[in-house]
């Protein structure tokens, strides 16, 4: 079944960079579009960035354009995001989400979230 | 940006009595080609989100029929028709028709 599992997350100094990842399992990689979702303690769902599954079309929030960076590698059945000159507001658990191409506009698989803390 | 309106924000129900959760967007979820892509999730305590139900009324895989979605254009519905006590959570609606994709404030479903 389809799988996702990120990791990469931890405690960081504002201004600081970090590297999250997310492994795929359970599907054909290249037929599913990814996002990345984050959720700040005790709030909502905030979606942070989308890549095609080509990898030809990336949108963000405007909360993290020009910091944050979406990629995926389809050898490796796995999805990046790297953010760099991290805030304060960027502390949330983040969760990797996809959906085949067939299921546009919607998040059909998360997984599990991994928590960025940024702190000094 | 799409601005989602879910109310009420908390909504107290009897087990086995219908719930009901409304979500209005600030312009038509309506794409191009037609669909409307008006999602809703379900986030039980401590797990991840997941997906109930897709443009506007379609159930995702393994969920159950006492759930249903209706509604057109801005205005949107989520019903539960008999709450039963795993459903305690909070209910996101979400539009994936316009950039950037946003979701509702969430609505908080609690047992009396």
């Amino acid at each position: 079944q389809v799988q996702l599992v990120e990791s990469g997350g931890g405690l960081v100094k504002p201004g600081g960079s970090l590297r999250l990842s997310c492994a795929a399992s359970g599907f054909t990689f290249s037929d599913y579009y990814m996002n990345w979702i984050r959720q700040a303690p005790g709030k909502g769902l905030e979606w942070v960035s989308y890549i095609s599954s080509s990898g030809t079309s990336i949108y963000y929030a405007d909360s993290v354009k020009g910091r944050f960076t979406i990629s995926r590698v389809s050898s490796k059945n796995s999805l990046y995001l790297q953010m760099n000159s991290l805030r304060a507001e960027d502390t949330a658990v983040y969760y990797c989400a996809s959906s085949p191409i067939t299921a546009a506009g919607t998040f059909a698989y998360w997984g599990q979230g991994t928590l960025v803390t940024v702190s000094s | 940006d799409v601005v989602m309106t879910q109310s009420p924000l908390s909504l107290p129900v009897t087990l086995g009595q219908p719930a009901s959760i409304s979500c209005r967007s600030s312009q038509s979820l309506v794409y191009s080609d037609g669909n409307t892509y008006l999602n809703w999730f379900q986030q039980r305590p401590g797990q991840s989100p997941r997906p109930l139900i897709y443009k506007v009324s379609n159930r995702d895989s393994g969920v159950p029929d006492r759930f249903s979605g209706s509604g057109s254009g801005t205005d949107f519905t989520l019903k539960i028709s008999r709450v039963e006590a795993e459903d305690v959570g909070v209910y996101y609606c979400m539009q994936g028709t316009h950039w950037p994709w946003t979701f509702g404030q969430g609505t908080k479903v609690e047992i009396k």
